[in-house]
């Protein structure tokens, strides 16, 4: 079956303007997670989403950050007025269920801002 | 918080021999899940290895193996017959396991091994 698709690979942006990521997770996982991997912070936690409950937003790192869930499927992260060191892999995973499940992988979204 | 420590940044085997990659981490919880995440140049992350705290016995797939030392607080991952395919980046990730912890993955800062031909 299909595995956890991200929409664009590859995003080059102005400092200043908000972008939008996209994550399908596979069909039927409940949990869907965001990570952002970058080269000084290594692999960081963002949000998480488990069926209709309110999402974790423990780890947006700023109030420009923020995503959602819709139809508990599809998960958009957006980001306003983007900055030079929001530049990072941004990371989806889903899982069937809560604890100690294996997490899938996206492939990544690279977000490049100039 | 949970803390997980990788501290040698690279390494490098040659194919067919055996190598073992360090991992530690820091947590008061009792209960929780311990896994090593491989991911390739292609940046897909993949589950090599997954450990219950709760079981003493250490898990295996296939040529990758576990050392598992609850009271050390050490996870390593020993790679037996190094294949070309195993080089890519390896990172070692906690996962609290208590009723109604978020099942986040607190991850380490992952070591690049090389396997040589």
């Amino acid at each position: 079956g299909a595995g956890v698709s991200q929409s664009p690979s590859n995003k080059v942006t102005e400092k200043g303007k908000d972008v939008e990521l996209r994550c399908d997770p596979i069909s039927g996982h409940t949990a869907l997670y965001w990570y952002r991997q970058s080269l000084g912070q290594g692999l960081e936690f963002l949000i998480y989403f488990q069926g209709n409950s309110a999402p974790d937003k423990s780890g947006l790192p700023s109030d420009r950050f923020s995503a959602e869930r819709t139809g508990g499927s599809v998960s958009t992260l957006t980001i306003q007025r983007t900055q030079q060191e929001d530049s990072a892999v941004y990371l989806c995973a889903s899982s069937l269920t809560q604890l100690g499940n294996e997490q899938f992988f996206g492939p990544g979204t690279r977000l490049t801002v100039l | 918080a949970q803390t997980v420590t990788q501290s040698q940044p690279e390494m490098s085997v040659q194919e067919a021999e055996t190598v073992t990659l360090s991992c530690t981490y820091d947590t008061s919880e009792s209960n929780y899940y311990l896994f090593w995440y491989k991911q390739p140049p292609s940046r897909q992350m993949i589950l090599v290895i997954r450990q219950e705290a709760y079981k003493q016995q250490n898990a295996t797939e296939n040529r990758f193996s576990v050392n598992f030392q609850k009271a050390a607080k050490s996870f390593s991952l020993k790679i037996s017959d190094s294949q070309l395919g195993d080089t890519a980046m390896y990172f070692c990730a906690f996962m609290k396991s208590s009723t109604g912890a978020n099942s986040k993955l607190t991850f380490g800062k992952g070591i690049t091994l090389s396997v040589r031909p």
